[in-house]
């Protein structure tokens, strides 16, 4: 079984559609990470956290510690939000989710 | 704004062959790790450095795999005789500034193992 695990796979939407991404983990962490994967390659880190809530812009990532869960929100989605989204954690060392792969149609 | 630089972005070896993968870090960090990713798989945890050391390895990471931080700012991953399965994109990343866990990564050297 993996150790994180994301749903759904793929995801599609429409241009302006809120998104949720979701991610479970069955280890003990110290924090979990949200990434964004472009379709060159290229990883950026969107967001680390270890409880409760951080916004930036139109993204929202919420952690619940106790259930081993964790949500990435996108508000008024766009085409250009279109990539892969990658939830890791770390006990020590990164331990990364498959990702999901976002197409966000015009 | 800082970022994580890679040389090369791709790489084309024949098995058997030696590779060093190059990474500039972000100056004021402190912590350095390699990754790769098989394509069409997940990321992949190869190794953390810290002060000097391997601070934590995992199993890919074998006798063939070496990592050096030569000067104050270059951090290289060495594979000593290329596998064909050792073709991946190989990402480093460096942490430890202002923002202390978030990790920043870099382009990303493609290998290609032939």
């Amino acid at each position: 079984k993996n150790e994180v695990e994301q749903s759904p796979q793929n995801l599609t939407a429409q241009e302006g559609e809120f998104i949720t991404i979701n991610c479970s983990y069955s280890v003990g962490i110290s924090a979990l990470h949200w990434l964004q994967q472009h379709p060159g390659g290229g990883i950026v880190s969107l967001f680390m956290l270890s409880s409760g809530k951080k916004k930036h812009g139109r993204l929202i990532a919420t952690i619940n510690i106790q259930e081993k869960h964790s949500s990435l929100h996108i508000t008024a989605s766009h085409p250009r939000d279109s990539a892969v989204y990658i939830c890791a954690v770390s006990p020590d060392k990164l331990i990364f989710g498959t990702g999901t792969r976002l197409q966000v149609f015009p | 704004e800082p970022e994580v630089t890679q040389t090369p972005s791709h790489q084309v070896t024949q098995m058997g062959q030696e590779v060093i993968l190059r990474c500039v870090p972000i100056s004021n960090h402190l912590y350095f790790y390699w990754y790769r990713q098989i394509l069409g798989q997940k990321v992949e945890f190869l190794v953390s450095f810290y002060n000097n050391e391997i601070s934590e390895k995992s199993e890919i990471f074998d006798d063939q795999f070496s990592v050096e931080r030569p000067d104050g700012s270059n951090f290289t991953l060495k594979i000593r005789s290329t596998k064909l399965e050792d073709s991946a994109m190989y990402f480093c990343a460096s942490s430890g500034g202002l923002d202390w866990g978030t990790q920043y990564f870099g382009p990303g050297t493609r290998l290609l193992v032939l």
